[in-house]
């Protein structure tokens, strides 16, 4: 089955203590993207990857890191997480960055930092 | 600036009943338009995508219409079910191509269908 597989679904951290959330998808897309969604702010998009090593900053990149070191693979790091940082991020893919291309998001992870 | 604005913000109707809920753009140069349905706590899920030619497009129960001319496009859900519930997300794509901005997100309209 074609899909975008995200985990930990749920997490609770603490502030400072490094995570990484990991996000695969099986359908050879080149173009993959982190998201997040906060109440009242819809999906803003965080980094986005149009191929293997190549990244760029979204619109609300701060606090964040990606790596693109396989095409499937595209975790989501946060070095020191803070409360701020709380919200309900996804993952997506699409088959490469033209714009007609269908776009497929994981299921979610609920993240949240005391 | 490109922005898109839904409405309404939230909605409760009727099993059974007819909605329809709506989108505003101003995304230019325009490609296509994209709803999505998002259930709570759950990644949202491709309805329809139109491009500037296609006037309407269904999927089951969902009919979307795009007016190109009046960069307006509204999603009609016919006999509501309580499975309707959940946010619409409506997706605007932008003709330059490459990176993350070609993708203007709405905020979404939740709609709750109640027995």
């Amino acid at each position: 089955e074609a899909q975008v597989t995200q985990n930990p679904r749920y997490l609770i951290t603490v502030t400072g203590k490094k995570l990484t959330v990991t996000c695969s998808q099986n359908m050879n897309h080149e173009y993959m993207s982190w998201y997040r969604q906060d109440p009242g702010l819809g999906l803003r998009q965080i980094y986005y990857s149009m191929n293997v090593e190549v990244t760029d900053k979204g619109d609300v990149p701060e606090g964040y890191k990606v790596s693109r070191k396989e095409k499937r693979n595209f975790p989501l790091i946060l070095e020191s997480p803070s409360p701020n940082q709380t919200s309900l991020y996804f993952c997506a893919s699409r088959e490469r960055e033209g714009t007609y291309n269908e776009q497929f998001f994981g299921p979610g992870t609920r993240l949240t930092v005391l | 600036k490109n922005q898109v604005e839904q409405s309404p913000q939230s909605l409760i109707i009727l099993e059974g009943k007819n909605c329809t809920l709506q989108c505003n753009y101003t995304v230019s140069p325009f490609s296509n338009l994209r709803w999505y349905k998002q259930d709570t706590g759950r990644g949202p899920v491709s309805l329809t995508i139109m491009t500037f030619s296609e006037n309407t497009k269904s999927n089951g129960r969902y009919t979307a219409t795009l007016d190109a001319d009046t960069k307006q496009s509204s999603l009609h859900i016919t006999a509501s079910q309580l499975s309707d519930s959940a946010s619409y997300i409506c997706v605007v794509s932008a003709a330059y191509g490459g990176s993350q901005g070609n993708l203007i997100f709405g905020k979404g309209t939740k709609l709750s269908v109640k027995p």
